[in-house]
């Protein structure tokens, strides 16, 4: 299967600074990405969709100036969590599609921890 | 976010057993569904994917789905115990956009 990457693994950062989070697809050109965060023992909750050289389409309750998606090239999306708090700690994925291919592949996640 | 309800679990079969999965979604114009597993700390897999009315099968696994009720299941057979893990119902109504149930814990007993 297709492989997405996801960097880094974990990151532990203070209160108030930002964290860039990123995804690269290595084997396809993802059109689309898929932004997740997941609590402990809960669901992935999407936060937002990326398309390719526009802008991330933010789910309802998602800060956009917070959470800042950027998709500038086919394999590439970044997600950076600005000036982050502790309730921002939480486990974040993304995924990735192939053109209108509905399989989604996943990255292995990011754990972040903010004190 | 759309519903996507499954029965979080425990969920405890013996080995060898058939271990049921049940989802339930809220939105009729949903149009894929999928199921993933998650083993701890790790992201999801995908296992299976079904569009159409009727069962789908792949090797032990089974995926129903039944669009009139808004029911989609997945049938593990001759359950192992690396099967134990979580599984994630997904739903998607555009195409472009995914929402996940909460997941089914799955213990095999050896």
């Amino acid at each position: 299967g297709a492989v997405v990457s996801q960097h880094p693994s974990w990151v532990i950062c203070k209160s108030g600074t930002s964290v860039k989070i990123e995804c690269r697809s290595l084997d396809f050109q993802a059109t689309t990405m898929f932004w997740y965060r997941q609590f402990p023992k809960q669901s992935l909750m999407l936060m937002a969709t990326s398309n390719e050289g526009s802008k991330a389409t933010y789910e309802q309750g998602v800060e956009k100036d917070k959470f800042l998606i950027n998709h500038a090239s086919l394999t590439l999306s970044t997600l950076t969590v600005t000036s982050a708090h502790p309730e921002d700690s939480s486990f974040y994925i993304c995924s990735a599609r192939e053109g209108l291919n509905e399989k989604l592949f996943f990255g292995s996640g990011t754990q972040l921890s903010v004190l | 976010q759309k519903e996507v309800e499954q029965n979080s679990g425990p969920l405890s079969v013996p080995e060898g057993a058939i271990a049921s999965l049940n989802c339930t979604y809220s939105d009729r114009g949903s149009q894929s569904f999928f199921w993933y597993r998650q083993y701890s700390g790790k992201s999801p897999e995908l296992i299976m994917f079904i569009y159409s009315n009727g069962d789908k099968e792949d090797g032990r696994f089974t995926a129903q789905l039944n669009k009139a009720s808004q029911y989609v299941s997945l049938l593990i057979r001759d359950s192992q115990p690396s099967d134990s893990a979580t599984y994630l119902c997904a739903v998607s109504v555009t195409g472009n956009q995914f929402y996940f149930g909460t997941g089914t814990s799955l213990t095999v007993i050896p």
